[in-house]
């Protein structure tokens, strides 16, 4: 089983809609967890942390279930901007704060 | 706003050279780490550096590559003796010591010819 695994996509959807990314993770001594998001060629940039009350960042609302280590990514109201990879992130902590990705899923907003 | 740089942006390189990537991590952070990504796959861990030694390194960290903090602000990654399948998008990030959020540089094109 792979260590972080996400929906495959690419998902498009239209201006306007609410879309969800899905996220597992199989090492339960994971300890941190984030969305990054990633534009074509570039960078991987910090979207959001997630945290077990859930936490939300304008249209953009993570959670967090550990019992199913489980991660989610919920993007509202989506624009043409959002437009990107988004990267769902765990860290586990010993052995120096490793962090690992999943493959990423395409979103595209279009028109 | 702080932020981690590396150079080149892109490098060319003929099979069987060696070359060095630069990263000059956030300057109080404590975790450095170089990542690369094959173009079209995920963003792959390649090893992570703490106290002055690798703390953890992949299966793709093999003897080829190494990794130096020649001083308090460079951070390096050699690869040997190139090869074709080494053609990546090579990032290094950076944490502090009281966060677990990485910071990623802009990368570097490394396309071995």
């Amino acid at each position: 089983r792979k260590e972080v695994e996400q929906d495959p996509g690419p998902f498009n959807v239209p201006e306007g809609a609410t879309v969800a990314f899905n996220c597992t993770y199989s090492n339960s001594a994971s300890q941190s967890f984030f969305w990054y998001r990633q534009d074509c060629r570039k960078e991987p940039k910090l979207l959001m942390s997630v945290y077990s009350s859930g936490n939300e960042d304008g249209r953009f609302t993570a959670q967090l279930n550990r019992a199913s280590q489980y991660i989610s990514l919920l993007i509202r109201d989506s624009k043409l901007s959002d437009s990107a990879t988004y990267l769902c992130v765990v860290n586990r902590r010993g052995g120096g704060n490793k962090l690992t990705f999943g493959t990423g899923t395409q979103l595209k907003v279009e028109l | 706003e702080p932020e981690v740089t590396q150079t080149p942006s892109h490098q060319v390189t003929q099979m069987g050279q060696e070359v060095i990537l630069r990263c000059v991590p956030i300057s109080n952070h404590l975790y450095f780490y170089w990542y690369r990504q094959i173009l079209g796959q995920k963003v792959e861990f390649l090893v992570s550096f703490y106290n002055n030694e690798i703390s953890e390194k992949s299966e793709i960290f093999d003897d080829q590559f190494s990794v130096e903090r020649p001083d308090g602000s460079n951070f390096t990654l050699k690869i040997r003796s190139t090869k074709l399948e080494d053609s990546a998008m090579y990032f290094c990030a950076s944490i502090g010591g009281q966060s677990t959020e990485a910071f990623f540089g802009q990368g570097t094109r490394l396309t071995v010819v």
